[in-house]
């Protein structure tokens, strides 16, 4: 397996602009996270989908955020208008959800900076 | 609210040099405690899930153990290629939905020297 696939993997634009990630879960998993990394807060959930429904959205910062999941083989997270403090390293992760606790498998990252 | 601290923030050793890094919580109702190694420039990589106190598990010259209200992450003989940031989640019941997802840690910075 490819593992979880995310695109772009770097991606710098300038305040105002809108920008979508991409991310292409692991086949077969029904779960799918969406994460921001920085230095201040380390990594925090953004959003997760059970079977592409969104379950928790509580972790979206304001409403420049948005995340769908068209199908179970991929998702967005799009922010609009993006600003500098959304700088940061985004993750998808995708994991089988079931009866029990499960291991989370995370994408390489998208690097984003807003100038 | 859920709580994971992590210690120390960041540790050098020498190779050969065994140390063990902490994870404490504050949850309502541990599902699951998970160890992740996350290396410069890559995503978090599934190490290890705990379940309940008194388990072990290990690989290589990783050991994670639990209790009620820590994890510990052993390293023995350490090697450079060890040197990563390690993470720490514990997964509970969910704010809304009945899923469970995990709270992460801040991570402990380690270096190994040759």
């Amino acid at each position: 397996d490819a593992g979880v696939i995310q695109s772009p993997r770097h991606e710098v634009t300038e305040m105002g602009q809108e920008v979508t990630l991409r991310c292409k879960p692991i086949s077969g998993h029904n779960s799918l996270f969406w994460y921001r990394q920085t230095m201040m807060r380390g990594l925090e959930l953004l959003i997760y989908f059970n079977n592409n429904v969104p379950i928790d959205d509580s972790g979206m910062p304001e409403d420049r955020f948005s995340a769908k999941m068209p199908n179970a083989s991929f998702s967005t997270l799009k922010i609009q208008p993006s600003e500098p403090r959304d700088s940061a390293v985004y993750f998808c992760a995708s994991s089988f959800w079931g009866l029990s606790s499960y291991e989370q498998y995370f994408g390489p990252g998208t690097r984003l900076t807003v100038t | 609210e859920d709580q994971v601290t992590q210690s120390p923030e960041a540790l050098r050793l020498q190779e050969g040099e065994s140390s063990s890094l902490n994870c404490s919580y504050t949850v309502s109702g541990l599902r699951g405690l998970f160890w992740y190694r996350q290396d410069p420039g890559k995503g978090p990589e599934f190490l290890f899930t705990l379940y309940s106190a008194g388990e072990e598990k290990e690989k290589e010259r990783l050991k994670a153990t639990l209790t009620k209200k820590e994890s510990f992450l052993h390293i023995t003989a350490p090697k450079p290629e060890d040197s990563a940031t390690y993470l720490c989640a514990v997964q509970t019941l969910a704010r809304a939905g009945g899923s469970y997802i995990p709270t992460f840690g801040r991570g402990t910075s380690l270096i190994v020297h040759p």
